[in-house]
């Protein structure tokens, strides 16, 4: 399974952007890249999913470089309710498989 | 509301007893995959099914089972439970065509004694 890079964690303001990068550089042609996140105590909860084009919906957009070997998740106001664990997961398969990361920890400091 | 739903939320037992893990969805989704998370690692996969009757290996399958006899259920068995089974348990389903986005439970807390 093709692997992502994520930083460890990172740190955003409230009410200010965010943009969360993921390295992908061994994705292959049919892999979507998928991001969830997981706010404390809870499950995981889908973000946003893309396979080539930029994608934008209700909780966040997703950029994807040109040559997909990278992706960013961009919050376009962060608040405090977005303080959690991002995961880039590459793949969806033929039905779904999701290989989970360590993820990148983000905290919104008010 | 369609929802996924785990029971119980919280369980200890002794090594060595079967434990089983209850995961119930009404979103009358195809899919179906049951995680561990230990502190400070993402999410790992023990079992998942496509559809009745059909069960699959995850990544980390030594020591567990599960059995898909309907549509809505897909309980996790932990045949004799081990210290080192000891994790936060997610169950997950999904729908066949729109499979990329999968909805998680709320998770069962297991401490194996």
């Amino acid at each position: 399974d093709a692997k992502t890079t994520q930083p460890n964690s990172m740190e955003s303001n409230e009410e200010e952007p965010v943009h969360l990068p993921c390295n992908h550089s061994t994705i292959s042609g049919t892999d979507y890249i998928h991001w969830y996140r997981q706010l404390p105590s809870q499950g995981p909860e889908y973000v946003i999913h893309g396979l080539t084009s930029n994608v934008n919906n209700r909780m966040a957009s997703l950029a994807i470089a040109e040559d997909r070997k990278s992706s960013t998740l961009i919050l376009h106001r962060a608040t405090l309710r977005d303080a959690a664990v991002y995961y880039c997961i590459l793949g969806g398969g033929s039905q779904g498989n999701l290989i989970f990361g360590k993820g990148t920890k983000l905290s919104v400091k008010p | 509301d369609a929802e996924i739903t785990q029971s119980p939320r919280h369980k200890i037992t002794e090594t060595g007893r079967q434990v089983t893990l209850a995961c119930h969805q009404t979103w009358n989704h195809n899919n179906m995959f049951w995680y561990r998370q230990d502190l400070g690692h993402g999410l790992r996969l023990i079992h998942y099914s496509y559809g009745v009757q059909d069960t699959n290996k995850g990544e980390v399958s030594d020591g567990y089972s599960v059995s898909r006899s309907n549509t809505e259920d897909l309980p996790l068995t932990l045949e004799s439970a081990a210290s080192s089974q000891t994790s936060v348990y997610f169950c997950a389903s999904g729908d066949r065509v729109r499979r990329n986005e999968q909805f998680f439970g709320p998770g069962t807390r297991l401490t194996v004694l």
